[in-house]
């Protein structure tokens, strides 16, 4: 079965600055999705960036970016110039093949943003 | 254009009782799941669905039973509450894994079993 691993239950950082998160997973696929989602205190799940796996480039949103290393099983989330509002709880995700839309979460990484 | 509507958003139940979750979406998506999210352990799936007839379980279905009738619908039913199923559930719902779009989720039903 996959699993997903972040192993910073919390981080910080001042407004204006770039943090990064971690996130590392174990598949034996080759074929298979990742993703950042973002849950505020409002409980919303919204995706902030996603990467096809066959996909080399990393995928970038606005401030966001990745860092995917597919041998290494990692897939980082960088946020640049941070705001208040990116302030929230961040789960790295994983969706499999075999279509049945499945996702597996790692426990979350809590992100403070400091005036 | 209503997305994923969840319903209640929130519920008080007494250990035994059971109760039905419901989860809807208006974009005639044939993938749908429900997920729980418990504090420190990210959300883990209970069950999921391709399409209308089709469920099969996810991680953690024990004491959670599906059904899909309907594209639209897809609800989640305790049959008998217990403390342990206190949680946030969340349903979503896509289009399929080739279809570059992604899950659209509900805002959450908060559940706590006395």
């Amino acid at each position: 079965a996959q699993t997903v691993t972040q192993s910073q239950p919390e981080m910080s950082v001042q407004e204006a600055e770039t943090v990064t998160l971690s996130c590392t997973y174990d598949t034996s696929e080759s074929d298979y999705y990742l993703f950042w989602y973002k849950q505020p205190p409002s409980r919303q799940m919204i995706l902030v960036i996603r990467q096809e796996a066959y996909k080399q480039q990393n995928a970038t949103e606005n401030r966001f970016s990745v860092n995917f290393q597919k041998a290494a099983k990692s897939f980082s989330l960088k946020i640049s110039d941070s705001q208040l509002g990116d302030a929230a709880m961040y789960f790295c995700a994983y969706m499999g093949q075999g279509g049945s839309e499945k996702l597996v979460f790692g426990k979350g990484t809590k992100l403070t943003v400091n005036p | 254009n209503a997305g994923v509507t969840q319903t209640p958003k929130f519920q008080v139940l007494k250990t035994g009782q059971s109760m039905t979750l419901q989860c809807a979406q208006d974009m005639n998506h044939e993938y749908m799941s429900w997920y729980r999210q418990d504090p420190g352990m990210g959300l883990r799936l209970i069950h999921y669905s391709v399409g209308a007839g089709i469920t099969d379980q996810g991680e953690v279905p024990n004491g959670y039973n599906v059904s899909r009738s309907t594209t639209e619908d897809f609800p989640l039913r305790l049959l008998s509450a217990a403390p342990s199923q206190t949680s946030v559930y969340f349903c979503a719902s896509s289009y399929g894994f080739n279809s570059n779009q992604p899950q659209h989720f509900g805002d959450g039903t908060r559940l706590s079993i006395l």
